[in-house]
This record gives structure tokens, C-alpha cells and sequence, in this order.
């Protein structure tokens, strides 16, 4: 299955600040994923990234807060911009391995903290 | 949007217990998933089973996609095996992910 790297594992920001996280995969993937952990819950989608598009972003989450890049078929990055407590979660990429029996896979996830 | 229940909420074993968690969801599925998250936040694929039984040494699954249903058995639970425990499924016609809400096991000494 598909390898991801994601940074930073973790860190504590000021509020009013933005933090970029990253996510690198080992093979080229069409479509990638980031979620977002707040504290005791599940997972929840923000956006998916395609190559040569714009994200598409789920019911409450918008381009302005989550700015995402996706320069080429193995890299993106999601900004959490202008941080305020409330963004405090974990926040993970994750790719879809077509063509096999592994379905999808996350990266080791960012641990943000926002004080 | 589909939904995705996962039972118990919480569950206490001690060393050397067996269990079984169940993840019921409401329409059907192209993917069904196992995850397993770490005290660390990693979350760990077990099981992509959108049908049929597998197993992976202590720990097995399996998904009556008919009747949309998957169960997950832990054998001989180990304290390694604490953390939560996510059932996701991918609906048909749809690529996106949906997470139940997990069960949090904590195993004790």
C-alpha cells in the first residue's frame, strides 16, 4: 500500500497565526484526503485535493480557513489559517490505493494545539 | 449521507479477554474499513473487508454486506490493543469516507 509522510507531527501555535501541514506520498495518487480529529470524536472530512483543481470542500469548512495546494500527483498541503483555540485537533491526510485490497491509508496525523 | 453506528461506545477487558465490536451501517457500501488509533493519534489500517471474513493473528473480521454489518473480534487482548477502533465505509457512488464514532478499549494488566 501507499506510504505517507505527513509533518509536522505536532505543534502548539499562537492564536491568529496559520500553520501548513504537510503530506507526501510514495506513489502518485489522483485524489487526497484531509481530515480533521477534534478532541474525543471521529474523523471528519474537510476537503479532497485533486491535481490541476481546486479542492472541493465538505459542508462547513471553506478555502479561506483551509487553503489546500496540490502541485503534483504525490504532495499537497493544507493551511489552518488565522487559528483560534477551536482548531486545536488532529489533523490527517489520506490517499485511496486503487487497484488493490487496501483501501485507504493516513498519514501519522498533525497534532495541533492552539494556545 | 450514510450512516455509520458503532457498539459499544467504551469497553474495559482485562488481559487475555476475547471481544467482539460491531459497526452497523445504513446503505450499501463499496469499501468497508477497520482502523485501529493509537494513544499517539496514528491510526492504523486493520482490516479493508467490504465483505467476507479475514483474520490477522489475534484479531478477525467480518462483514455480512446483505444485511450491512461488520463485526471486529479481538482474541487474547493484550494492552497494545487499547486505543479506538473506527469503522469507516465508503458508499456506493460515492468516494468519500464515512467514520462511525468509535470504540474506545482499554485493556488492563
Amino acid at each position: 500500500s501507499a506510504v505517507i509522510s505527513q509533518k509536522p507531527s505536532r505543534d502548539i501555535c499562537q492564536r491568529g497565526t496559520s500553520l501548513t501541514i504537510q503530506c507526501q506520498v510514495d506513489s502518485q495518487v489522483t485524489m487526497m484526503f484531509w481530515y480533521r480529529q477534534q478532541p474525543g470524536q471521529s474523523l471528519t472530512l474537510i476537503a479532497t485535493a485533486n491535481q490541476g483543481s481546486e479542492a472541493t470542500y465538505e459542508s462547513g469548512f471553506v478555502i479561506d480557513k483551509f487553503p489546500i495546494s496540490r502541485p503534483n500527483l504525490t504532495f499537497s498541503t493544507l493551511t489552518v489559517s488565522n487559528m483560534s483555540p477551536e482548531d486545536s485537533s488532529i489533523y490527517l491526510c489520506s490517499v485511496e490505493v486503487l487497484g488493490g485490497y487496501y483501501g485507504y491509508t493516513f498519514g501519522s496525523g498533525t497534532r495541533l494545539t492552539v494556545v | 449521507g450514510i450512516q455509520v453506528e458503532q457498539s459499544p461506545p467504551d469497553l474495559i477487558l482485562q488481559e487475555g479477554a476475547n471481544s467482539t465490536l460491531r459497526c452497523n451501517f445504513s446503505d450499501s457500501v463499496n469499501n468497508l474499513q477497520w482502523f485501529h488509533q493509537n494513544p499517539w493519534g496514528q491510526l492504523i489500517n486493520l482490516f479493508y473487508i467490504p465483505s467476507g471474513t479475514k483474520q490477522n493473528g489475534r484479531l478477525s473480521a467480518t462483514t455480512v454486506a446483505t444485511e450491512r454489518y461488520s463485526l471486529l473480534y479481538i482474541s487474547s487482548s493484550q494492552t497494545t490493543d487499547s486505543g479506538v477502533y473506527f469503522c469507516a465505509v465508503e458508499p456506493k457512488n460515492d468516494y468519500k469516507l464515512s467514520f462511525g464514532a468509535g470504540t474506545t478499549v482499554t485493556v488492563r494488566a
